[in-house]
């Protein structure tokens, strides 16, 4: 079974500085998806990024970009020039087909708060 | 946009009550999942539907039951609340095509049901 781990529960950054979220994953896979989600406070949850793992060249999107070693199966999630509106709990999830449908595993979550 | 829009935000329920919630999604997917989400612990899955009428266990499925009658909508049935349900239980679709570009989960806003 596939398992996602994210070691730090809570992060604090300053407005407009960087920070990495770090996410570890388990799988015995070959192909498959990596994601991460925001939660914003009371706040339906949105796709940040996301990464097909038989792509080397890691992805970006805006601010956001991420660091994807496969080998180390390994899916940091960088967020530059940090804004408010950051402030959210990030979900790192791994996803793979299964027969007819898909199986998503979500880590527990970190909670980002961007500091003023 | 795709939107999936659950039928209560908040909803107060009382120990031995049968509990409907409901998901409806617009983008014609053919996936639908039911998560609970609790601190610490990420999302678990609890069911998910690749089609009408068809439905899996996932990891926490005891005390839960769902049905998926078209395929826009998909419920999530507690058929006697109790006390340890108490969560915030979160909707998702996705459109299952394996390679393609949208194959992420889009969620609902969720609803956060007590059980008293």
């Amino acid at each position: 079974a596939q398992t996602v781990t994210q070691s730090q529960p809570e992060m604090s950054v300053q407005e407009a500085e960087t920070v990495t979220l770090s996410c570890t994953y388990d799988t015995s896979e070959n192909n498959y998806y990596l994601f991460w989600y925001k939660q914003p406070p009371s706040r339906q949850m949105i796709l940040v990024i996301r990464q097909e793992a038989y792509k080397q060249q890691n992805a970006t999107e805006n601010r956001f970009s991420v660091n994807f070693q496969k080998a180390a199966k390994s899916f940091s999630l960088k967020i530059s020039d940090s804004q408010l509106g950051d402030t959210a709990m990030y979900f790192c999830a791994f996803m793979k087909h299964v027969g007819y449908g898909q199986n998503f595993v979500f880590g527990p979550g970190t909670r980002l708060s961007v500091l003023p | 946009d795709v939107k999936v829009t659950q039928s209560s935000r908040y909803l107060v329920k009382r120990t031995g009550e049968k509990v409907f919630l409901e998901c409806v999604q617009d983008m014609d997917h053919e996936n639908m999942f039911w998560y609970r989400q609790d601190p610490g612990l990420g999302l678990r899955l609890i069911y998910f539907s690749y089609d009408v009428k068809m439905k899996e266990k996932g990891d926490i499925p005891e005390g839960y039951s769902v049905s998926r009658e078209k395929k826009e909508r998909f419920s999530l049935i507690l058929e006697s609340a109790s006390t340890n349900q108490t969560s915030m239980y979160l909707c998702a679709s996705s459109f299952p095509l394996a390679g393609g570009p949208y194959n992420e989960q889009f969620f609902g806003p969720g609803t956060r049901l007590t059980v008293l």
